[in-house]
C-alpha cells in the first residue's frame, strides 16, 4: 500500500459526458501528479500540482483540467469524453524535496 | 529529457539473479537514474535511484557505469512476484520534484 488513494476504482460512462477522478496523496506530500496509461500510448504524464499550484503540464488535453485543494487532495476533471479517453488514470505524490513518487492504484475509465 | 533504451523483454529463472540493462548515452550531469516497476494491474512502484555511485536497498542494487551512459538494475534472487515491467527513467536532481517520463520498459518474466 503506497498511501495514495484514488476513487473511484472503476468508472464507466458514455461519450460526451464529464467525470471527476479524485486523489488523496500520502500524508505530508505536497506534490501530486496525474498520469494516463493507455494501451497505445503507455504511461504519460498529464499535470503536476505542488501545494495547490500548478507546477508542470504534460500532454494534457484542453478538455481535461485538474486542481489541488487546500487539504492537498486533487481532482482530475475530464469532459466531453471520447472513446479514446478510455484508460487507466494514476495519481502519484511526492514530498516535493525528493523525487521518489508513490503511485495510487489507479482509476480505470471506460468510455462507451 | 534525455532518452533511455531498454530491451523489450527478458526472462529469468526463479531464485536466480537478474540484470536489467538501461542505456542513457545523452544523460546530463545532473540527471538521476531512477527505476520503477509496474506489477500487473497495479500502479508503478519505486525501486531504486542513483546519481554516480552504485546503490543498494532492500529491493535491488543499481550499478552505474563510470561514464554514466548506462546502468544495470540487479535483482539478486528473482521471485515470481518480481514479474513486472521495469522502467529506467532519468530525472532531475533531488530538490526539484518533477514528472517522470516513462518509456516502454522491460517486461520481466520469471520462470518457476
Amino acid at each position: 500500500d503506497s498511501g495514495v488513494t484514488q476513487t473511484p476504482k472503476h468508472l464507466i460512462t458514455a461519450t460526451g459526458q464529464r467525470v471527476t477522478l479524485r486523489c488523496s496523496p500520502r500524508s505530508g506530500d505536497l506534490s501530486v501528479y496525474w498520469y494516463q496509461q493507455s494501451l497505445d500510448q503507455g504511461l504519460q504524464f498529464l499535470i503536476q500540482y505542488y501545494n495547490g499550484e500548478e507546477r508542470a503540464k504534460g500532454n494534457i488535453l484542453e478538455r481535461f483540467s485538474a486542481q489541488q485543494f487546500p487539504d492537498l487532495h486533487s481532482e482530475l476533471n475530464l469532459s466531453s469524453l471520447e472513446l479514446g479517453d478510455s484508460a487507466l488514470y494514476f495519481c502519484a505524490s511526492s514530498a516535493g524535496t525528493y523525487n521518489e513518487q508513490f503511485f495510487g492504484p489507479g482509476t480505470r475509465l471506460t468510455v462507451l | 529529457d534525455a532518452k533511455t533504451t531498454q530491451p523489450n523483454s527478458m526472462e529469468s529463472n526463479e531464485e536466480e539473479p537478474v540484470h536489467l540493462p538501461c542505456n542513457h548515452s545523452t544523460i546530463s550531469g545532473t540527471d538521476y537514474i531512477h527505476w520503477y516497476r509496474q506489477l500487473p494491474s497495479q500502479g508503478p512502484e519505486y525501486v531504486i535511484h542513483g546519481l554516480t555511485s552504485n546503490v543498494n536497498n532492500r529491493m535491488a542494487s543499481l550499478a552505474i557505469a563510470e561514464d554514466r551512459k548506462s546502468s544495470t538494475l540487479i535483482l539478486h534472487r528473482a521471485t515470481l512476484r518480481d514479474a513486472a515491467v521495469y522502467y529506467c527513467i532519468l530525472s532531475g536532481p533531488s530538490g526539484s520534484a518533477r514528472q517522470l517520463t516513462f518509456g516502454s520498459g522491460t517486461q520481466l518474466t520469471v520462470l518457476p
